[in-house]
């Protein structure tokens, strides 16, 4: 069974920038979770959907950032304009019943 | 708010040694916690859980213990070996129709041969 796959694996992009995070969950998880990791601190959480409905966003940051799941199936999160805070390794993760969670491998977003 | 407060930051351990590793959180609405182990360049992954009916839960090596009048949790290692260095991370969930799962700022291990 594939696992859960992120793409880009990096991005470097410039203050103000756009940056788009794909996130292709484990076929039939209708769980999904987007997490932000920055260095040596807690995974903190942003946001949950079931299938393509958001189930609980109040992690989100603020209006920057833009989650999507449109089918049900892979995710977007959109960072727009981006900021320096917003540098981290975004992990998304998916899961059948909400229990164990399968991550993927993370993209790491760097903003300079 | 929601936090989960996890200790140490940094552990090191010899080889054959426990390992323990504490939590606290303070959502007392929280009913499952999970720890998940990242190794290096690797994603995280699950490798005990327990909710909030048992009070302990073994598999093989790792133990967890958990204790909701003081809303702590801890993850015991025993016998440990060098493959168990990595990061690992202590979780807590309420599940209330879905599973905001607020994890701890991850304990680093280092196992010496």
């Amino acid at each position: 069974e594939a696992g859960v796959t992120q793409f880009p694996s990096h991005s470097v992009i410039e203050k103000g920038q756009t940056v788009t995070l794909r996130c292709d969950p484990i076929s039939g998880h209708d769980n999904l979770y987007w997490y932000r990791r920055v260095m040596g601190k807690e995974i903190k959480f942003l946001l949950h959907f079931v299938k393509e409905s958001k189930q609980d966003e109040s992690g989100m940051p603020n209006n920057r950032f833009l989650a999507e799941r449109t089918g049900g199936t892979y995710s977007t999160l959109k960072v727009q304009p981006a900021e320096l805070e917003d540098s981290g390794v975004y992990f998304c993760a998916s899961s059948p019943t909400g229990y164990e969670q399968f991550f993927g491998p993370g993209t790491r977003l760097t903003v300079l | 708010g929601e936090n989960v407060e996890q200790h140490p930051s940094t552990l090191s351990v010899q080889e054959g040694d426990s390992a323990v590793i504490k939590c606290t959180y303070s959502d007392s609405a929280s009913n499952y916690f999970p720890w998940y182990k990242q190794e290096l360049g690797k994603r995280p992954q699950l490798i005990i859980d327990i909710r909030s009916n048992v009070g302990e839960k073994k598999d093989q090596r790792i133990a967890v213990t958990l204790n909701k009048t003081a809303k702590h949790f801890s993850l015991h290692i025993t016998e440990t070996q060098p493959e168990d260095s990595a990061v690992y991370f202590c979780a807590a969930s309420p599940y209330t129709g879905g599973f905001k799962t607020i994890f701890g700022a991850g304990t680093r291990l280092f196992v010496k041969a």
